[in-house]
């Protein structure tokens, strides 16, 4: 089956720590994304990549870091830098900038305690 | 981007169509209408989108007024798996990246 999977679904951590996400697809998709999202609240964008090896920030970057050294991974870091990083993650994917639709997901709930 | 305005919930009865509004008063001329949903805990899932004609595909109808301000999604018979956050969103085609801004959306409850 074609599509976006995140790994783990729900994960914990200690404060202080960092933590990676994981978001591989087999889409074949140029772009890729991060949002987060907060309970009651819409989706803000973290970072984007558009092409392997390169990516930008989204609206709150600040607190994490990504990667994007194969077409099909782009890892989320959730550094300890971020102040409030409990939150559900979202990974998505479209098939060349300015497409139409993006691909979403199933999330990582991350809870830090 | 445009910024659009939705109502934060709505009822409809399972069976009847769901028109859930969204206006955006100040969307230019090479913005295009989207529709995404997002049931409990899941990823966003996307329905539809248009620029000035109505659309129609399998999930919903977009109807979008003609000087373009508002549109309307229809759900022709709504099922209690619709029930969801609907999110309006309007972008441009242009850009480096087809970035997406959601507000908070409009919870649809379908019931019995």
């Amino acid at each position: 089956d074609g599509g976006i999977t995140q790994s783990p679904k729900y994960l914990f951590r200690k404060e202080g720590q960092n933590v990676t996400l994981s978001c591989e697809q087999n889409l074949n998709h140029d772009a890729m994304y991060w949002y987060r999202q907060d309970p009651g609240q819409g989706l803000r964008l973290i970072y984007y990549s558009q092409i392997v090896n390169d990516f930008q920030k989204g609206d709150i970057a600040e607190g994490y870091s990504v990667s994007r050294e194969k077409k099909e991974s782009f890892p989320l870091t959730v550094t300890s830098a971020q102040k409030n990083p409990t939150a559900f993650y979202l990974c998505a994917s479209s098939p060349q900038q300015g497409a139409n639709e993006q691909f979403f997901g199933p999330g990582t709930r991350l809870t830090v305690l | 981007d445009a910024k659009t305005t939705q109502p934060p919930s709505m009822d409809c009865a399972e069976g009847r169509a769901a028109n859930l509004p969204c206006n955006h008063s100040t969307i230019s001329g090479n913005e295009y209408v989207y529709w995404y949903r997002q049931i409990h805990s899941q990823g966003p899932q996307y329905i539809i989108h248009g620029l000035k004609n109505n659309e129609t595909n399998e999930m919903a109808s977009l109807i979008i007024t003609e000087d373009r301000k508002s549109s309307t999604l229809i759900l022709p018979h709504a099922t209690l798996r619709d029930t969801a956050v609907y999110y309006c969103i309007v972008r441009s085609h242009t850009g480096t990246a087809s970035k997406l801004t959601f507000g908070t959306g409009t919870r649809l409850q379908v019931t019995l």
